[in-house]
């Protein structure tokens, strides 16, 4: 959706190899998230951001962590990544005045090899 | 977890018909969101409901929330080639403490046969 970027937009890696993806969104939006959609799967939420420095795990948060020191950024860090981790991964924003709606980004690739 | 069932997996139309597709649940929501996905981009939100037996429409697109709060239906009228995509119901589950939280449909991959 407009106000909301990620990048980069596509990302070969090694194993072992960290991994940091951005978002950034222009909208001053409370909540951020980061989903992975995988075949057969679905969206499933990773972990998620309810302010700065307030973030917590979703349902598939294993082997990543994430940031987020100002509004307009959510990070999400893959510490050593793994073949199971190639996947494409959006980050999402909603406000506090909402009804439960999410904006996504445009998403990253990532392949690891 | 919540489980969202969404149906049919998969339509494959002729350009200029109709399209129906549902959205079912064990729990009650809060709301019920419709997003389309194209290839290579991310979820887009076209249709948003916040009380049961809402109709609401957007452009051809018409979507009710149903009266039970456990289920959605989103049609498509007069189907054209730019309607192919996946689509996805979602939702925040009530009783949840919060609607920060959303629970997605598996998506109803939709193709239009010129």
């Amino acid at each position: 959706d407009a106000g909301i970027t990620q990048s980069p937009r596509h990302k070969v890696t090694e194993t072992g190899t960290p991994v940091t993806l951005r978002c950034h969104q222009t909208e001053n939006h409370r909540y951020m998230y980061w989903y992975r959609q995988d075949p057969g799967h679905g969206l499933r939420l990773i972990h998620y951001s309810y302010g700065v420095k307030d973030t917590d795990k979703g349902e598939v948060s294993d082997g990543y962590s994430v940031s987020r020191s100002k509004t307009e950024d959510f990070l999400l860090t893959l510490e050593s990544a793994t073949s199971s981790q190639t996947s494409v991964y959006f980050c999402a924003m909603g406000s506090l005045d909402w009804h439960g709606e999410q904006y996504f980004g445009p998403g990253t690739r990532l392949t690891v090899t | 977890g919540q489980q969202l069932n969404q149906s049919p997996q998969s339509m494959f139309i002729q350009e200029g018909e109709d399209v129906s597709m549902n959205c079912t649940s064990s729990s009650i929501f809060n709301t019920w969101l419709w997003y389309k996905q194209e290839p290579g981009e991310g979820p887009v939100l076209l249709i948003a409901l916040y009380k049961a037996g809402e109709l609401t429409s957007n452009g051809r697109l018409t979507a009710q929330f149903g009266i039970t709060r456990k289920d959605s239906f989103l049609n498509i009228s007069a189907s054209i080639p730019s309607d192919v995509g996946i689509y996805f119901c979602a939702g925040p589950p009530a009783g949840g403490g919060s609607n920060y939280k959303l629970t997605f449909g598996k998506g109803t991959l939709l193709t239009v046969n010129p």
